[in-house]
């Protein structure tokens, strides 16, 4: 297994414009997370999937923001109309119940 | 509901001791630690899950005091590939989810 990949690594993007990031977890894990993280601070918790289900979602995600994880696989998270304020590097993360996070490398997103 | 992480910064020369605290309002099922070096994701150090546990991974060892909501990171003898931000991911009881602390910056000198 080569962990958890993300894609694509790098993202610019027009304000107004839709995005869409993906996620490949390492295959034995049933958990996968999305989070957001900006310069100096932490991850900041997005949302979360147990297999296909969205168990939890950030009151702080727009509507703007959709994920999906069909089949209980692959992720992709969608950002509509972007903003100025969206740029962010978003981070997928995968594990077991109550396991160690795995991350991805992430996607760094930047809105012009 | 963020923890607090103290200090948010500190300077080292190889071979010292550092001491990283996570601090959380929240009754925690567990607390990770993660260390993430610049423009690279998180990367696991180890998990607590019972109170007063304590977890050692080599020369970085972390205790988590459940009644206080609290753990911390113990880093003897640094070494220079120990620099980096180290995060506390904790889990309340009442989520499945982790909650990443404010972060601490660690640099390791010659």
């Amino acid at each position: 297994d080569t962990g958890v990949s993300q894609d694509p690594r790098h993202k610019i993007t027009k304000r107004g414009q839709n995005v869409t990031f993906r996620c490949d977890p390492i295959s034995e894990h049933n958990r996968l997370y999305w989070y957001r993280q900006t310069l100096g601070q932490g991850p900041e918790f997005l949302t979360y999937f147990q297999n296909e289900a969205q168990l939890e979602k950030s009151r702080l995600l727009s509507d703007r923001f959709s994920a999906e994880r069909p089949k209980g696989s692959f992720s992709t998270l969608e950002i509509q109309r972007t903003e100025q304020g969206d740029s962010a590097m978003y981070l997928c993360a995968s594990s077991l119940e109550q396991g160690s996070y795995t991350f991805g490398s992430g996607t760094r997103l930047t809105v012009v | 509901q963020q923890p607090v992480q103290s200090p948010q910064a500190v300077i080292l020369r190889e071979g010292e001791d550092a001491v990283i605290n996570c601090s959380s309002s929240k009754a925690l099922y567990s607390v990770h630690w993660y260390r993430q070096k610049h423009g690279e994701a998180p990367v696991f150090l180890m998990i607590l899950l019972k109170g007063g546990e304590q977890k050692g991974h080599e020369k970085i060892s972390a205790s988590f005091n459940e009644k206080k909501q609290q753990s911390s990171l113990y880093l003897t003898a640094s070494q220079l590939s120990y620099s980096g931000t180290y995060f506390c991911g904790t889990e309340p009881w009442d989520t499945d989810k982790l909650i990443f602390g404010t972060g601490t910056r660690l640099q390791v000198f010659p």
